[in-house]
Order: C-alpha cells, then sequence, then structure tokens
C-alpha cells in the first residue's frame, strides 16, 4: 500500500526561526494535506496541495508530485505553531478514497 | 452546526464492555470518516461513509468494531467487548462530498478511549 513518510520526526526550534518539513510518498495520489494538531489534540487544515505552492500567512507548502514529495515551510515561528505536523496523500482507486497519513512532525518552538 | 462534535469527549470503560462513540458532521456535508490515533502514534483510517453507505469496511480493526450512519447525518462507532488496545483517540470528520481528487476535511475534538 501507499506509504507516507515525514522527517524529521521531532524538531525544536528557538522563536523566530524558520523550518522546513518534509513528506514523501511512495505511489502517486490524488492529492495531499497538510494538518496541524494542536496540543490539545484538535486537528486543524493547512492546506489542501495537489500540486504546486500555496501560501497563508508565515505557512507556505509546496507539492511536487512527479517526485512525490511535499514540503511545508514555517517562517518566524511563533511559540503557538507548537505541535504535531502531519502530512495526509489522499489515494482514490476503483470506488473508494483514503487518507493515509504520515507519522507526523513533532515540533517545539521555545520562547 | 459550527463544525464537527463527538460525544463524549471522554470515555472509561472496563475491559470487555461495550462502548459507543458518536459523530456529528457539519451541516450539508455527505462524506464522514472515522480515524484512531493511538498515543503518540499517527492516524489510522478506520472507515467512512458516502451518504448512509460505507463502501469498504476492511479498514476497521477487527469484527469487534462497526460503525453505522443513518439519515446521511449522525454516525456512530460502536466497540464492543473492549480491549486495552482499544484504547486511543477516534477522531471523526466530514466532507461535502468524495471525489477522485479529495476534498478537505474537517476534524472533530475526538473521544478519548480508556479501556481498564
Amino acid at each position: 500500500g501507499i506509504q507516507v513518510e515525514q522527517s524529521p520526526p521531532d524538531l525544536i526550534l528557538q522563536e523566530g526561526a524558520n523550518s522546513t518539513l518534509r513528506c514523501n510518498f511512495s505511489d502517486s495520489v490524488n492529492n495531499l494535506q497538510w494538518f496541524h494538531q494542536n496540543p490539545w489534540g484538535q486537528l486543524i487544515n493547512l492546506f489542501y496541495i495537489p500540486s504546486g505552492t500555496k501560501q497563508n500567512g508565515r505557512l507556505s507548502a509546496t507539492t511536487v508530485a512527479t517526485e512525490r514529495y511535499s514540503l511545508l515551510y514555517i517562517s518566524s515561528s511563533q511559540t503557538t505553531d507548537s505541535g504535531v505536523y502531519f502530512c495526509a496523500a489522499w489515494f482514490y482507486g476503483g470506488s473508494q478514497g483514503n487518507l493515509i497519513f504520515g507519522k507526523g512532525t513533532k515540533l517545539s518552538v521555545k520562547p | 452546526g459550527a463544525g464537527v462534535s463527538q460525544s463524549p469527549s471522554n470515555k472509561v470503560t472496563e475491559k470487555g464492555k461495550d462502548v459507543e462513540l458518536r459523530c456529528d458532521p457539519i451541516s450539508g456535508h455527505t462524506a464522514l470518516y472515522w480515524y484512531r490515533q493511538s498515543l503518540g502514534q499517527g492516524l489510522e483510517f478506520l472507515i467512512y461513509f458516502q451518504g448512509n453507505s460505507a463502501p469498504d469496511k476492511s479498514g476497521l480493526p477487527s469484527d469487534r468494531f462497526s460503525a453505522e450512519r443513518t439519515g446521511g447525518s449522525v454516525s456512530t462507532l460502536t466497540i464492543q467487548r473492549t480491549q486495552q488496545e482499544d484504547s486511543a483517540v477516534y477522531l471523526c470528520a466530514s466532507s461535502p462530498s468524495i471525489t477522485r481528487g479529495g476534498v478537505t476535511q474537517y476534524f472533530g475534538p475526538g473521544t478519548r478511549l480508556l479501556v481498564l
């Protein structure tokens, strides 16, 4: 089946630093999403990005579908950015779809 | 409603008991999904509904797990004869539909299940 791998598994940043999170997927997928899970467990959609680049404030994401990877950029990090970042690949086969998650990158931003 | 809601928010049960978890999707969303997140792990897809129909139940961990959706709205995930390894956060999500290209899923706050 499709494998979704994220790196790094853990990341500690000083407030104000920039970072890049990577997501590799093993097969062609129909789409890719990035989520942020805050320390209270709530999952928030960040980007829905099958290809190209999108930006939302200090966050941006790029997916290169032909090379099977996606990147999430966090600039000028803040303590509120702490949490786990998941990427998930949407795979649609036959008549059904499935969202396959990576194991996440745990980000801690220190003041 | 304003978002996806789940109940109960926390559930502690004894091994061997049955539990029922409920999900109320965003009004008008035809697709509904269930996931499980074990401690420190990623999300494991369990099942999804398009309307009241679940095309593929192979993601359910065992035959102790079942799910249903009625009226194209509320869904219930039932775990019979709970085991300690069932302890996890059970997350529900909904989306306007399911398409080949995928759609943005909106997640509820989850139900934290602890089996003693």
